[in-house]
């Protein structure tokens, strides 16, 4: 079957790091997407990852291993606006979502 | 640019009725994809349209049917309202063109029309 998983909940503090882990196991695979989306409203494109690796993008980087089925959105110096939800997805013959991450900034 | 686009915003329907929501995709996509997103949930794939045509359906019952016009707009109809069909309802677009960054067939999402069924 298709199942993506990531933590349902996590607390970072300004200006911290955080790692926002995902695992997926799916029939096929055809890239990786992470999206943020603030709560009642639509989720935004922050990254796509096809091949093994990290990929650098301003504050955000996201990380994929195919073999292990695994992927990772890194957000440094974080900032209150980033508090939101983070989506998984996996592209197999159609997007996969994950159910999202909700991420908490502490001042 | 505009983006993508839905409309309405907001909708409110009782049981057993039927719905329409409409749907402009970003300009130079040519495929609209439906997500269905429950409070608390991530989205989840109700179908997609390429050339006019269903190219791809997700778990969705067929009261769930959609439309693709020729100037690639969408619109995603539902039958015999239920109460669980409560949902914010997106609207993706998205083009094959490879040539194009940040990645094949990337997602962008309009702002959605949040459905409540009394």
């Amino acid at each position: 079957g298709q199942n993506i998983d990531q933590p349902t909940e996590m607390t970072a503090t300004e200006g911290a790091i955080v790692q926002i882990n995902c695992t997926y196991q799916t029939s096929g695979f055809n890239g990786l997407f992470w999206y943020q989306q603030h709560a009642g409203e639509a989720p935004t494109f922050l990254s796509y990852n096809v091949l093994d690796g990290l990929e650098e993008k301003g504050r955000f980087s996201s990380f994929l291993s195919r073999s292990k089925g695994y992927s990772y959105l890194l957000l440094k110096e974080l900032q209150m606006k980033d508090s939101a939800s983070y989506l998984c997805a996996v592209r197999d013959d159609k997007i996969i979502f994950g159910k999202g991450t909700r991420l908490h900034i502490l001042p | 640019d505009a983006g993508v686009t839905q409309s309405p915003t907001h909708l409110i329907k009782t049981r057993g009725q039927q719905v329409t929501l409409r749907c402009s995709p970003k300009s130079g996509h040519d495929t609209v994809s439906w997500y269905q997103q429950a409070l608390g949930q991530g989205p989840q794939f109700i179908f997609q349209y390429y050339e006019e045509e269903e190219r791809q359906r997700g778990n969705f019952p067929d009261r769930f049917s959609g439309h693709q016009f020729p100037n690639y707009s969408s619109e995603l109809n539902v039958n015999a309202l239920l109460l669980g069909d409560s949902a914010l309802y997106l609207c993706a677009s998205s083009t094959d063109r490879v040539d194009l960054y940040p990645a094949q067939e990337t997602q962008y999402f309009g702002p959605g029309t949040r459905l409540l069924v009394l």
